[in-house]
């Protein structure tokens, strides 16, 4: 089946740090999102993005379809962007990642 | 607040009994995902039903059914439940059916079998 590798897996920061996180696909890349689960558990959509780029405030996302990866940057971090990050892949059965887990420091 | 609604919150049963979780949709959106959360195997993709009909199923158990109905609100019924069937359930919902369509999530309804 198609494969979602996230990386890293498990990411800390100092509070206004920047970051990187990455997805790698397996097969081609016609629907990606990117999500945060925040510590309550709570999914929420950061980014519908199947190619190109796109900012959000100081988050923003790439996606390179071409090479099937996605990077989603997070700059001047807070310690409310703590959580796990999730991206997914929708091509007739959704495909999610393991997820990198982020912990921001004050 | 994504516009997704889960009921309930919160589920505290027994081995072997039978529950039903429910999904109501944004307003307009005509496809209905499910997703179960638990901690070893992260976000599994179970079913998803578009204008009342299943669209696409994953890896969802025998044991697990689901509905959309005509007022698009959705149910995911669990019976025989084993202690392993406890995670987060997760309802997103989309406008169409298609591949390009942002999903989005509801609050999730945590499901613990005792």
């Amino acid at each position: 089946g198609i494969q979602v590798e996230q990386s890293p897996p498990d990411l800390i920061l100092q509070e206004g740090a920047n970051s990187t996180l990455r997805c790698n696909f397996s097969d081609s890349v016609n629907n990606l999102q990117w999500f945060h689960q925040n510590p309550w558990g709570q999914l929420i959509n950061l980014f519908y993005i199947p190619s190109g780029t796109k900012q959000n405030g100081r988050l923003s996302a790439t996606t390179v379809a071409t090479e099937r990866y996605s990077l989603l940057y997070i700059s001047s971090s807070q310690t409310t962007d703590s959580g796990v990050y999730f991206c997914a892949r929708n091509a007739g059965k959704s495909t999610f990642g393991d997820g990198t887990t982020l912990t921001v420091k004050p | 607040d994504s516009g997704v609604t889960q009921t309930p919150k919160h589920l505290i049963t027994a081995t072997g009994q039978r529950v039903t979780l429910r999904c109501s949709p944004r307003s307009g959106d005509l496809s209905v995902y499910w997703y179960q959360q638990s901690l070893d195997q992260g976000l599994q993709f179970l079913i998803q039903y578009y204008n009342g009909e299943e669209r696409a199923k994953g890896n969802i158990l025998e044991r697990f059914s689901a509905q959309q109905f005509p007022d698009l609100h959705s149910e995911l019924n669990l019976s025989s439940l084993e202690l392993g069937d406890s995670a987060l359930y997760f309802c997103a919902s989309s406008q169409l059916a298609g591949v390009e369509d942002t999903q989005y999530f509801g609050p999730g309804t945590r499901l613990t079998v005792l």
